[in-house]
């Protein structure tokens, strides 16, 4: 059964700390994507990668960076993590070489971070 | 810029109704469209891929059809039951990311 698994279901950390979320995927796949989901504006994308060391901003990349060290893992960082910050945070990844050969997105089961 | 809309944004039906969930896209270059279901507090569960070149997917009582010329995706869901109930979302995939609908809340009552 496919998996895609994110370090934490609950977080809650402080303004100004600097915050690591954590997704994994044991599915060989090449793509990988961060989105954040927030009530009536539903899920927009932080930042995405298509190979190990790639990334690629997504809508909203300010005050996140992210980090492709090896294939299967890719971490979402928030340097000093402000209120708005505030969320529920999705890993998703995908396979296929480029957009015409993607298949299936499947996501983690969130992260719902918040910034006290 | 592409769009995607899902109306309505809530639906109840009793149960073992047959309905059909929308979504509509304003770019037809797409590289396929998929078909979510989400919990409250979860993630995303994948339920229908289809493919650009394709019309339609089925996966049990779930049926999801694509016209890109007219920008529309429907899932048809049969017999609906009350473990239906959750928020659908559809995505469409297009040359830089995929596009999310803000979903459609769905109640089935037992």
């Amino acid at each position: 059964d496919v998996k895609v698994t994110q370090s934490s279901r609950y977080l809650v950390k402080r303004t100004g700390e600097k915050v690591f979320l954590e997704c994994v995927q044991d599915m060989d796949h090449e793509n990988m994507f961060w989105y954040r989901q927030d009530p009536g504006l539903g899920l927009r994308l932080i930042y995405f990668s298509y190979d190990v060391k790639m990334k690629e901003k997504g809508d909203i990349p300010e005050g996140y960076s992210v980090s492709r060290e090896k294939k299967e893992r890719f971490s979402l960082i928030l340097e000093s993590a402000s209120t708005n910050q505030t969320s529920m945070y999705l890993c998703a990844s995908t396979s296929g070489g480029d957009r015409s050969s993607y298949n299936e997105q499947f996501f983690g089961p969130g992260t719902r971070l918040t910034v006290l | 810029k592409q769009e995607v809309t899902q109306i309505p944004a809530a639906l109840s039906v009793p149960e073992g109704e047959n309905l059909v969930l929308n979504c509509s896209f304003t770019d037809s270059a797409i590289y396929n469209l998929q078909w979510f279901r989400q919990d409250p507090g979860k993630g995303l569960t994948s339920l229908l891929l289809i493919q650009s070149s394709q019309r339609e997917q089925t996966s049990g009582r779930l049926n999801a059809s694509l016209d890109k010329s007219s920008g529309r995706s429907t899932l048809y869901i049969a017999a609906s039951q009350p473990g239906d109930s959750a928020t659908y979302l559809c995505a469409a995939l297009g040359t830089y990311k995929y596009i999310f609908g803000t979903g459609t809340r769905l109640k089935v009552l037992a």
